[in-house]
């Protein structure tokens, strides 16, 4: 079975500030760790995937996550945070080994509030 | 470029009754996916396709089901709707997964409250 924790329910951080939104994997085999975020009465977006190679991954609007095996964590990080950014963001995971439909399980969402 | 567009957007439902979310991509994905998302429990896969014709459950597929008669849509019914199925119910698409998987794309969700 596969399955994603994110630990926090919401984090707040300062405009300017460096953000970082946690998350945990459990997968038997190889993880496909994924970043998603959504906006209020809007559909997922994709942020960033981890499928192999370098642990830091870069992606959209400046975010990057660091992907830890021995942890198994992909935490989600942004160097200075803007207001923009307050979102409702969401890891999700797959393991490499399932291959048959592309089948992700989501954590249960993280809030992510920066204020001015 | 519309992307994946589901209807309808809001739908309140008196228990006992039975609807059809509508989804639809142009982007010519052979993956569609049902999510529901609840408050805390992030979102569940309740049926999948990988293709047209063929459907699969998925996490929670009780109370639901799915079609997928054509390509670009993939339809969501409930028979006979219970206030447990209130959620707000997305779709998603994906290319289908060759070496390595390739990202969902969502539509905006559709609200369904049961009473």
């Amino acid at each position: 079975a596969q399955s994603v924790a994110q630990p926090e329910d919401q984090v707040n951080v300062a405009e300017g500030n460096p953000l970082t939104v946690k998350c945990t994997y459990s997968v038997s085999g190889n993880p496909y760790l994924f970043w998603y975020v959504q906006y209020p009465n809007r559909g997922l977006q994709f942020l960033l995937k981890y499928i192999t190679g370098d642990n830091l991954v870069k992606g959209s609007y400046g975010f990057e996550a660091e992907f830890n095996k021995s942890q198994t964590s992909f935490h989600l990080k942004k160097p200075s945070a803007l207001v923009s950014d307050s979102a409702l963001y969401f890891c999700a995971v797959r393991d490499a080994s399932h291959n048959a439909g592309n089948m992700l399980t989501f954590g249960g969402g993280t809030r992510l509030m920066v204020k001015p | 470029n519309a992307g994946v567009t589901q209807t309808p957007k809001f739908r309140v439902l008196k228990t006992g009754q039975s609807m059809t979310l509508l989804c639809a991509q142009d982007m010519n994905h052979e993956y569609m996916y049902w999510y529901r998302q609840d408050p805390g429990m992030g979102l569940r896969l309740i049926h999948y396709s990988v293709g047209e014709g063929t459907t699969a459950k998925g996490e929670v597929p009780d109370g639901y089901n799915v079609s997928r008669l054509k390509k670009q849509n993939f339809l969501l019914g409930l028979e006979s709707a219970a206030p447990s199925q209130t959620s707000v119910y997305f779709c998603a698409s994906s290319r289908g997964t060759e070496r390595f998987p390739s990202p969902l794309h969502f539509g905006n969700g559709t609200r369904l409250t049961v009473t």
